[in-house]
């Protein structure tokens, strides 16, 4: 299995915000990478696949970047809807596997 | 509008079967594949497996393999999951959701099963 793992945990930060979340596997997933947000309560909703792509009606403020092994999800100005976790997934290979998790948290 | 809907929580016992069902509207049930995702309290996403319910060819994760059967009825747009004898570490959310293509992001995902397996 190809294992990922996203960095920070968790992170605290305030409306106006620049956030980065991390996501690294344990080996290349050439562009193979989406993700996700999930509010408490909620379904996870799909934000962003193939690396960058923005899902159907995602703000603009969300963007994706990277290649092979290391990825980022990048928040521009982070919004009050926009404290949730975030969780990256790999899709190269069976089975697909999500990273931990990352908790958003109002500073 | 896609829309998953899943079946309602359930609270059962140690040894107990279970069928959760997950049905699709709103677009061409036969044409996507239907994952389904285990959350353990306050834990993170675990991929179970997918099924195509066109010709209900199956891919299970390899920790689910054996301990979860798929299945789809194309009459009734429904996929389902069962347990034949459920454990207390089967206690979770479990939702379904939907993928293009086998290996694809899910993309439309079911509001969630939750599934209490206590004595």
């Amino acid at each position: 299995d190809i294992q990922m793992t996203q960095s920070p945990s968790t992170l605290s930060a305030s409306v106006g915000d620049r956030v980065t979340i991390t996501c690294r596997a344990s080996q290349s997933l050439s562009s193979w990478l989406a993700w996700y947000q999930q509010k408490p309560g909620k379904a996870p909703k799909l934000l962003i696949s193939k690396t960058s792509i923005l899902d159907s009606g995602v703000p603009s403020r969300f963007s994706g970047t990277g290649s092979g092994t290391e990825f980022t999800l990048t928040i521009s100005s982070l919004q009050p809807d926009d404290f949730a976790t975030y969780y990256c997934q790999q899709y190269k290979s069976y089975s697909p596997t999500f990273g931990q998790g990352t908790k958003v948290e109002i500073k | 509008e896609v829309q998953l809907v899943q079946s309602g929580a359930e609270v059962k016992k140690p040894g107990e079967s279970l069928k959760i069902s997950c049905k699709a509207f709103g677009y061409r049930f036969t044409t996507y594949w239907i994952g389904w995702v285990r959350q353990m309290p306050g834990k993170g996403l675990e991929w179970m497996g997918i099924i195509y319910p066109g010709d209900s060819d199956t891919k299970y994760s390899p920790s689910f393999q054996g301990q979860v059967t798929f299945s789809a009825d194309k009459s009734n747009n429904a996929a389902y999951m069962q347990w034949s004898s459920l454990k207390a570490s089967d206690t979770a959310m479990y939702y379904c959701a939907r993928l293009r293509d086998g290996l694809q992001p899910f993309d439309s995902w079911g509001q969630g099963t939750l599934v209490t397996v206590s004595s």
